[in-house]
């Protein structure tokens, strides 16, 4: 059982460039989950889809887009990526909404130079 | 604002008993989680608290008290695979977790 799974695993990019990070879970959770991870910080919230088809803003959407259109996938996408989306970028889903049982992927360090 | 306080960093002695303590202000409460991450893996679950009490599973345990915006989790016969951080983290009234910086755990032999 797969679980939920992110690639790439790490990636560099130049500044101004388009990246998209891939996110797919073999659970049939409803809730899907797109966070980041920096030293000293909080996990924060990027983007989130409570059920395929809808989508929602979290704490940080800014620069960032994402689609959910199936259950399995949520491809979270840097239309022009900068410096300051250098993170570790963590996919997670839970059962239904409101659940705060989340489970992670393995995530991606994501380098903006 | 919303705000999950908890300690950057703690020591412990193999064999021990550690607490690490989480303090919370944020709008509603509708549940405290515990999740352990281990450096350069994904966060794991480990606990749920909503009701205020303590809540055991095997050597680990967590404390709510809601009145007092306070959870700890408690960790009891450390073991040296123990040594990760732990995430404290709060369901607002919209559904949503806030979440606390983390407490890396270092436990020494």
């Amino acid at each position: 059982i797969a679980g939920i799974t992110q690639a790439p695993t790490s990636q560099i990019l130049a500044a101004g460039r388009r990246m998209t990070l891939r996110c797919t879970q073999d659970m049939r959770h409803n809730a899907m989950y797109w966070y980041r991870q920096d030293l000293g910080l909080g996990l924060r919230l990027i983007h989130y889809s409570n059920t395929a088809g809808t989508t929602g803003k979290g704490e940080v959407p800014d620069g960032y887009s994402v689609s959910r259109a199936n259950t399995d996938d949520f491809p979270l996408t840097l239309a022009s990526a900068v410096p300051s989306q250098t993170s570790v970028y963590f996919c997670a889903s839970s059962g239904d909404p409101g659940t705060g049982e989340l489970f992670f992927g393995e995530g991606s360090r994501l380098t903006v130079l | 604002g919303q705000n999950i306080d908890q300690p950057t960093e703690m020591t412990a002695t193999e064999g021990a008993i550690v607490q690490i303590n989480c303090t919370y202000q944020t709008s509603g409460f509708n549940g405290l989680f515990w999740y352990q991450q281990h450096a350069g893996e994904a966060p794991t679950f480990l606990s749920y608290n909503v009701l205020d009490g303590l809540e055991e599973k095997g050597r680990f345990s967590s404390f709510l008290s809601r009145s007092k915006g306070y959870s700890y989790l408690l960790l009891k016969e450390l073991q040296m695979k123990d040594s990760a951080s732990y995430l404290c983290a709060v369901m607002d009234s919209n559904y949503q977790l806030i979440w606390g910086a983390g407490t890396k755990l270092i436990i020494k032999p």
